[in-house]
């Protein structure tokens, strides 16, 4: 298994509150995304980095923020949670940028 | 949205018999990818086959590519029970860095 492992894997929270998840990998791939999965929607990019510092907006971006200040770690921020972020997030790497994906498990969030 | 669609959606078949699954897609394409996902779980990366192919196997898995149609599909033969799970295809656009995932085809292959 790619070493990728996502934090918190299950978070329950309140509308208008902050909440981020953490993105960890070990293989040093160069490509991080943030997707969330929806019935109905299949899977959505929210953002992407192709380095450290480096990172753009997918196609369901509004709400969301991302950083990488290490190649290891990719940071999905909800600023103020509301109850369509409602969720399961996953993580994503990738050693060329339009290769093979590696998911983490999941992270689902609850906005209530 | 330039986001694929599968089809069938959902898909029964006893142990043993063929599953076709089918992709269709809007844009043109660098690659298009197979994914599995059980359930609960994250996706595993299945095949991937680049747009100057039109045919690839890898064990019981047979993916082809029609770019003329924008279409591919992911035949999965001698299914058995473990197979169940959904299946989803992605591709990415020339010059993207992007993969964008369509909404899946559930298999249940029954015993």
């Amino acid at each position: 298994d790619a070493g990728i492992t996502q934090s918190p894997r299950h978070k329950v929270t309140e509308t208008g509150t902050p909440v981020t998840l953490r993105c960890h990998q070990t293989e040093n791939h160069r490509y991080m995304y943030w997707y969330r999965q929806d019935p109905g929607h299949g899977l959505r990019l929210i953002h992407y980095s192709y380095g450290v510092k480096d990172t753009d907006k997918g196609e369901v971006s509004d709400g969301y923020s991302v950083s990488r200040s290490k190649t290891e770690d990719f940071l999905l921020t909800l600023e103020s949670a509301t109850s369509s972020q409602t969720s399961v997030y996953f993580c994503a790497i990738s050693d060329e940028g339009t290769g093979e994906l590696f998911f983490g498990e999941g992270s689902r969030l609850t906005v209530l | 949205s330039q986001q694929g669609e599968e089809d069938p959606q959902a898909l029964s078949i006893q142990e043993g018999e063929n599953a076709t699954m089918n992709c269709s897609y809007k844009t043109s394409i660098n690659n298009l990818q197979w994914y599995r996902q059980n359930s609960g779980r994250g996706l595993v990366h299945l095949i991937l086959i680049r747009s100057n192919e039109r045919e690839k196997h890898s064990g019981r898995l047979r993916v082809t590519l029609d770019t003329s149609k924008k279409s591919s599909s992911l035949l999965i033969t001698a299914s058995r029970a473990a197979d169940t799970a959904s299946y989803f295809c992605a591709y990415s656009g020339a010059g993207s860095y992007q993969l964008t995932f369509g909404k899946g085809t559930k298999l249940s292959v029954i015993p």
